[in-house]
């Protein structure tokens, strides 16, 4: 069965200090797509990243970085320095490609982070 | 930057009443989507369209609910008559390519209330 799972619920950490999300993912395609989103408290879904299951090169985009280990199905995000900005819902989702083909986004229940100053 | 844009930003209606939820998706995306967050829950798809045609839908996606693309820009979802349970906020969404394989970007959303 195709499932995501952020088994962190909520996170609080004091600015400056790093945070790892986690997240889990079971498909039965062996090509799929997992993605990041952030819902900050205004509420809307901001895309962060995008990897496909061929790449498993870790991404680093300023304090963001990502690690993609498939032989654990898992597809974490790591915010370095983390500032009050950061304090947001974020939602780790799968799509699957081949050789199920379908368009719907599945996404993880989330992780609130805060982030206290 | 494009955006999706959703409109209204919040819509309060009466239990069984039509309520229909306005989109403009990204000017150059061909394949939409709903999808709706019951509050303090994930995120769940709700249906996708492409070429003026349903791709494909979840099992939330009964009769109650219809989607159109009426003319060039707007993709609207219609619930034809509310039940308290589809309170929630809904999300357009729209990609390049498919669902599949593509990233797909979401609007502000839309609160919906149910009373």
């Amino acid at each position: 069965a195709q499932k995501v799972t952020q088994a962190q619920t909520e996170i609080s950490v004091v600015e400056k200090e790093d945070v790892t999300l986690d997240c889990v993912y079971e498909t039965r395609d062996t090509t799929y797509y997992l993605f990041w989103y952030k819902q900050p408290p205004s509420g809307e879904l901001v895309f962060l990243i995008r990897r496909n299951s061929f790449d498993e090169q870790n991404e680093i985009s300023g304090r963001y970085s990502w690690n993609f280990q498939k032989s654990t199905s898992s597809f974490n995000f790591t915010i370095t320095a983390s500032q009050v900005v950061d304090s947001a819902v974020y939602f780790c989702a799968l799509s699957e490609a081949f050789p199920y083909n379908t368009d719907k986004l599945i996404f993880g229940t989330g992780t609130r982070l805060q982030v206290f100053p | 930057e494009p955006e999706v844009t959703q409109t209204p930003s919040h819509q309060v209606t009466q239990m069984g009443q039509e309520v229909i939820l306005r989109c403009v998706p990204i000017s150059n995306h061909l394949y939409f989507y709903w999808y709706r967050q019951i509050l303090g829950q994930k995120v769940e798809f709700l249906v996708s369209f492409y070429n003026n045609e349903i791709s494909e839908k979840s099992e939330i996606f009964d009769d109650q609910f219809s989607v159109e693309r009426p003319d060039g820009s707007n993709f609207t979802l219609k619930i034809r008559s509310t039940k308290l349970e589809d309170s929630a906020m809904y999300f357009c969404a729209s990609s390049a390519g498919q669902g599949s394989t593509d990233t797909q970007y979401f609007g502000p959303g839309t609160r919906l209330t149910v009373l």
